[in-house]
């Protein structure tokens, strides 16, 4: 049973970068297509799509943040990272880590997301 | 980018109900479509994928239809687990979400 966890800081300053590590056991992310993936929440919203890398090293980022986001794989950690700059309240959200299972299977396994907050 | 555009926003049914959501997309998704349910303060749960495979596990009363720019997801008899939030996703292009759809207890 693949399992996903976020891991960071719950609090961010406006202007800084927020950075959130995903642990992922019971598979390992050098394996197969799949499509690790970032997604958040706002607040009372709905779901939006920060971005995905696969294990070849493509990647795809969301066109509205992609200059401020970076989003890397440690393989010998089986972990991923997001790195989101210049935040601002906008970004205050429930952050999920997930998996896409392949191309055109839907995202399978969802961590049980974190709460980050921008405030001074 | 691909916009999703889910309805109703709310919907209020009771238990027994055949329910139905719609979800439609700026353009073609041939059959790119996922949906999903989410309950408060939990991650979303994938129901099903192109269009209407269902994932595995879930129940067979959960049902998903359409192509190229309209889908519907089907619960043919709502049962008091299935309360819940419901979303679209498209993977054509870039994943985009509808907005979802509350199921309310009517």
């Amino acid at each position: 049973q693949v399992q996903l966890q976020e891991s960071g800081p719950g609090l961010v300053k406006p202007s800084q970068t927020l950075s959130l590590t995903c642990t992922v056991s019971g598979g390992s992310i050098s394996s197969g297509d799949h499509y690790w993936s970032w997604i958040r929440q706002p607040p009372g919203k709905g779901l939006e799509s920060i971005g995905y890398m696969l294990y070849s090293g493509t990647s795809y980022y969301n066109p509205s943040l992609k200059s401020r986001i970076t989003i890397s794989m440690d393989m010998s950690k089986n972990q991923f990272s997001l790195n989101l700059g210049s935040v601002t309240a906008a970004d205050t959200a429930v952050y999920y880590c997930a998996r896409g299972r392949g191309y055109g299977y839907g995202i399978d396994y969802w961590g049980q997301g974190t709460v980050v907050t921008v405030s001074s | 980018d691909i916009q999703m555009t889910q309805s109703p926003s709310t919907l209020s049914a009771s238990v027994g109900d055949r329910v139905t959501i719609t979800c439609r997309a700026s353009q073609s998704i041939n059959r790119w479509l996922a949906w999903y349910q989410q309950k408060p303060g939990k991650a979303p749960k994938l129901l099903i994928y192109q269009v209407s495979t269902l994932q595995s596990g879930v129940p067979s009363r959960f049902s998903g239809s359409g192509s190229g720019t309209e889908f519907t997801l089907t619960i043919s008899s709502l049962q008091p687990d299935d309360f819940a939030t419901y979303y679209c996703q498209q993977y054509e292009g870039y994943w985009t979400f509808g907005q979802g759809t509350k199921v309310e207890i009517k």
